[in-house]
């Protein structure tokens, strides 16, 4: 069955750089791939939506990148900001079901 | 616009008292709906899912139960708590579809902290 990995261990930038999170997954490749950005005790929100046949998708200061060839999903925030900080999860199509990585927590410092 | 509501909040029950959480959506039809539970510290955990009024698929064997009695409601249920029944749990609905427009994309309620005494 697919599963997904992310950097378990968290990320801590300092304001104004670039954070990157990395999503790898184990076996074919979906259909298309999600983020969504968690808040503690707050459920998921959804982010972005990237499709197989899309190398990069942009909202604002996110990007994320899918490569199927790596089985890899980057996501950057660029001109990171404290309000960023949160856990970030990425998540892949199965069956009409999705999928969800553990997440990667984000520490923006001022 | 569509909202989806879980209550309670936070609820505090012992070993072995039963348990009713309720999620509704507002706004929007025939919504594929699920319930998920996140340990802390850990990923989603997909425990149901449903396509629609009285069709439940269970992904975990466990002593949780879930129904849709109505479109827009999907309640969690058990008999008997146990301490390994604690944790976060997260309802989320989808619009259904297929096809290349279909995403899939995901909207969770608030949820609802559980702590198992």
């Amino acid at each position: 069955s697919q599963k997904i990995e992310q950097n378990s261990e968290a990320l801590n930038i300092q304001e104004g750089k670039t954070a990157t999170l990395t999503c790898n997954y184990t076996n074919y490749s979906p259909a298309y791939l999600q983020w969504y950005r968690q808040d503690p005790g707050r459920g998921p929100v959804f982010l972005l939506l990237i499709r197989e046949n899309e190398k990069e998708k942009r909202k604002e200061r996110l990007k994320v990148t899918f490569d199927t060839t790596l089985k890899q999903s980057l996501f950057h925030i660029t001109a990171s900001e404290p309000a960023d900080s949160a856990t970030y999860l990425c998540a892949l199509n199965q069956g009409g079901k999705l999928i969800f990585g553990q997440g990667t927590e984000l520490s923006v410092k001022p | 616009s569509q909202t989806i509501h879980q209550w309670p909040a936070t609820l505090v029950q012992p070993v072995g008292s039963p348990l009713s959480l309720e999620c509704t959506v507002e706004g929007t039809s025939n919504p594929n709906l699920y319930w998920y539970r996140q340990a802390a510290g850990r990923g989603l955990q997909l425990l149901f899912y449903s396509v629609g009024i009285g069709q439940i698929s269970s992904e975990v064997p466990q002593n949780l139960s879930a129904s849709r009695p109505q479109d827009r409601q999907f309640i969690l249920s058990s008999k008997k708590l146990l301490l390994s029944d604690s944790g976060f749990y997260l309802c989320a609905w989808s619009v259904p579809g297929t096809g290349a427009g279909r995403t899939d994309t995901q909207y969770f309620g608030p949820g609802t902290r559980l702590t198992v005494l």
